[in-house]
């Protein structure tokens, strides 16, 4: 089982918003350790969509954020488009592991 | 822009050494900013990371393959590689490497290579 929990699967029709958990515990997101997000689309590398809890690369649309608090962080995807299908993994910090550990992803569906 | 990319055998014998190379490109391995590192994906399950290595050689190992695992770097071929030893079924895995940003431990992806699927089966 991974460190950090994601729902398995969400869906949404084009232009809604949805959202994505990721809920870890004291020694990594409630520790205080950044949370990033991967996207990875269908046969392509994962990429990095947001770093250190809400910042943006540059290039993601701004129709992406994260937010993190207390054990939790949270994916946003507002404006569902159709090229958003993909899988996204929430990643930190473990200290009782003494590494990075990632979330078990979650495979987005737009309907 | 940075590319990196993973070779090696995709079919390895049980009990034996895998070995993975990643190239870089687009970025010098040597750089004081980054790290790099390999990352595995067993199929149906979540990604692990595996270790990380700086340019210098000094390197960070998941506890849990320490006893198995040696990441090393060529700084004149701007490439890093992977040793995974006494490999079994449970290493049959998707492994990517990647850059890695941050500090020693905590540091985090920020590329990824496409991923080599790595299968142990005699």
């Amino acid at each position: 089982q991974s460190v950090l929990t994601q729902p398995p699967s969400v869906s949404g029709a084009p232009g809604q918003r949805v959202t994505i958990s990721c809920t870890g515990g004291n020694s990594n997101v409630g520790a205080g350790y950044d949370v990033h997000w991967y996207q990875r689309l269908p046969g392509t590398a994962p990429k990095l969509l947001i770093y250190a809890n809400t910042n943006r690369p540059s290039g993601v649309p701004d129709r992406f954020s994260g937010s993190r608090s207390g054990t939790s962080a949270s994916l946003a995807i507002s404006g569902l488009q159709a090229e958003d299908e993909a899988d996204y993994y929430c990643q930190s910090y473990d200290a009782s592991l003494s590494g990075i550990v990632f979330g078990g992803g979650t495979e987005l569906t737009v309907l | 822009q940075l590319q990196l990319q993973e070779s090696g055998p995709g079919l390895v014998q049980p009990s034996e050494t895998l070995s993975l190379t990643c190239s870089v490109s687009g970025d010098s391995i040597s750089s004081d900013s980054y790290y790099w590192g390999w990352i595995r994906q067993p199929p149906g399950k979540g990604l692990e990371w595996i270790g990380s290595v700086f340019h210098t050689g000094y390197t960070y190992y998941t506890p849990s393959l320490k006893t198995r695992v040696s990441i090393s770097v060529d700084t004149s071929k701007n490439q890093f590689y992977l040793k995974l030893s006494s490999m079994t079924a449970t290493d049959t895995a998707l492994y990517y490497c990647a850059r890695l940003v941050g500090y020693a431990r905590e540091a985090h992806p920020d590329y990824w290579g496409q991923g080599t699927l790595v299968t142990v089966s005699s």
